[in-house]
């Protein structure tokens, strides 16, 4: 079974300085991973997907299949960028994946002024 | 298109009373989900979708009961409501193919008394 690990509950940074959300996941296969973002009083909504590696609202995100993490990282954090964070896999068996995902425990990161 | 539908937003139960909490979705995506959110534990999955008429547990299934009709409509059931039910209630969808996002609903924050 996958199991997605988000080692830091809480993270607090002020703005300006550089920000790393830590992600490691176990699973056998070939996963598909995602970074989500809740912001207060707000849904949940997809802020990154490993297949696309690109850069959204600043934060990047690399695969390394190495050490099985996908930590996300911004350079210069904002105060908008305070919010939770959950790290997520979906497994895919020969291309078919199903969407079901499952999350770490989740980052709440608090940028300060 | 109003995306992923929740109804309601709050909730408030006796021990042992049943309800259903409803999910709509008009993107007609054929893989919708049911998560649960608690402290500390990031989303579980509760029960999906992958087509009408198709259902399968996830995670936590225990106590609840799904159907899907129709490709619109996702409700969750719960039969006889606990406290350890007590917890934030998300429906999302999403398209077939690999790497798609989840789309989620605003949520329904239920308590159990």
């Amino acid at each position: 079974a996958q199991r997605v690990t988000q080692p830091e509950k809480l993270l607090s940074v002020f703005k300006g300085a550089p920000v790393e959300l830590k992600c490691n996941y176990s699973y056998s296969g070939s996963p598909e991973l995602f970074w989500y973002v809740q912001y207060s009083r707000q849904r949940l909504q997809l802020l990154l997907r490993h297949i696309s590696r690109e850069s959204i609202k600043g934060f990047t995100a690399d695969l390394n299949k190495g050490e099985t993490s996908f930590h996300l990282k911004k350079p210069f954090a904002q105060e908008e960028d305070s919010a939770m964070y959950y790290c997520a896999l979906s497994p895919n068996a020969g291309g078919t994946s199903y969407g079901k995902l499952t999350f770490g425990q989740g980052t709440i990161l608090t940028v300060h002024p | 298109n109003a995306g992923v539908t929740q109804t309601p937003k709050f909730q408030v139960l006796k021990t042992g009373q049943s309800m259903t909490l409803q999910c709509a979705q008009d993107m007609n995506h054929e893989y919708m989900s049911w998560y649960r959110q608690d402290p500390g534990m990031g989303l579980r999955l509760i029960h999906y979708s992958v087509g009408a008429g198709i259902t399968d547990q996830g995670e936590v299934p225990n106590g609840y009961n799904v159907s899907r009709s129709t490709t619109e409509d996702f409700p969750l059931r719960l039969l006889s409501a606990a406290p350890s039910q007590t917890s934030v209630y998300f429906c999302a969808s999403r398209t077939t193919g690999s790497n798609q996002p989840q789309h989620f609903g605003d949520g329904t924050r239920l308590s159990i008394l």
